[in-house]
């Protein structure tokens, strides 16, 4: 079990350019969850997913904020344009029957930062 | 906003066991206390969860009080490396599944 996989690890862009994380949830896993943490706001939830269908997006902070999740097997999370203030480490994390069991697994994060 | 406060930090001795407190007074009948933590700036890590019973696993016991406004996490024997912020979660049902919101946690230092 490889867990679930972030891409990238870190990214440093420049302010108004376009940026898209990436995530790969455990395979047999139905629901998905995008997190943000920063040190002021700790951890965020943006948006969640389940059987592929966006649930709740009500976290997501502006409209610069996008999320898919096309299949199964892979979500993206897009800010276009970024801004400085969306420097934070980006948490994807995905569960089975929505954690009913054991709870989720999270991936080990984006560290994004925008000069 | 989270359902759940917890004190800011706590020390604990190699060796001893952890206590790590948890309010959670509005928390409904059916929803369930789930532990998780955080080592450093890795993401956080599942632990124990539970509804009224109290619960063992092989990394820790969680004991809900009777009324469920309460719970602690127990590490029976803390080493170094569970050094990390802890968190406790109420697990809340909207539109057909579950999300969790994450409050301050607990850091805690485990000193040698």
């Amino acid at each position: 079990d490889a867990g679930v996989i972030q891409s990238p690890r870190h990214e440093v862009t420049e302010m108004g350019q376009e940026v898209t994380l990436r995530c790969k949830p455990i395979s047999g896993h139905n629901s998905l969850f995008w997190y943000r943490q920063t040190m002021m706001r700790g951890l965020e939830l943006l948006i969640y997913f389940n059987n592929n269908v966006p649930i709740d997006d009500s976290g997501m902070p502006e409209d610069r904020f996008s999320a898919k999740m096309p299949n199964a097997s892979f979500s993206t999370l897009k800010i276009q344009p970024s801004e400085p203030r969306d420097s934070a480490v980006y948490f994807c994390a995905s569960s089975r029957d929505a954690g009913v069991g054991g709870g989720y697994t999270f991936g080990s994060g984006t560290r994004l930062t925008v000069v | 906003d989270a359902k759940t406060t917890q004190p800011p930090s706590m020390d604990c001795a190699e060796g001893r066991a952890a206590n790590l407190p948890c309010n959670h007074s509005t928390i409904s009948g059916n929803e369930y206390v789930y532990w998780y933590r955080q080592i450093h700036s890795q993401g956080p890590q599942y632990i124990i969860h539970g509804l009224k019973n109290n619960e063992t696993n092989e990394m820790a016991s969680l004991i809900i009080t009777e009324d469920r406004k309460s719970s602690t996490l127990i590490l029976p024997h803390a080493t170094l490396r569970d050094t990390a912020v802890y968190y406790c979660i109420v697990r809340v049902a909207v539109s057909g599944t579950y999300k969790y919101i994450f409050g301050t946690g607990t850091r805690l230092k485990v000193l040698a």
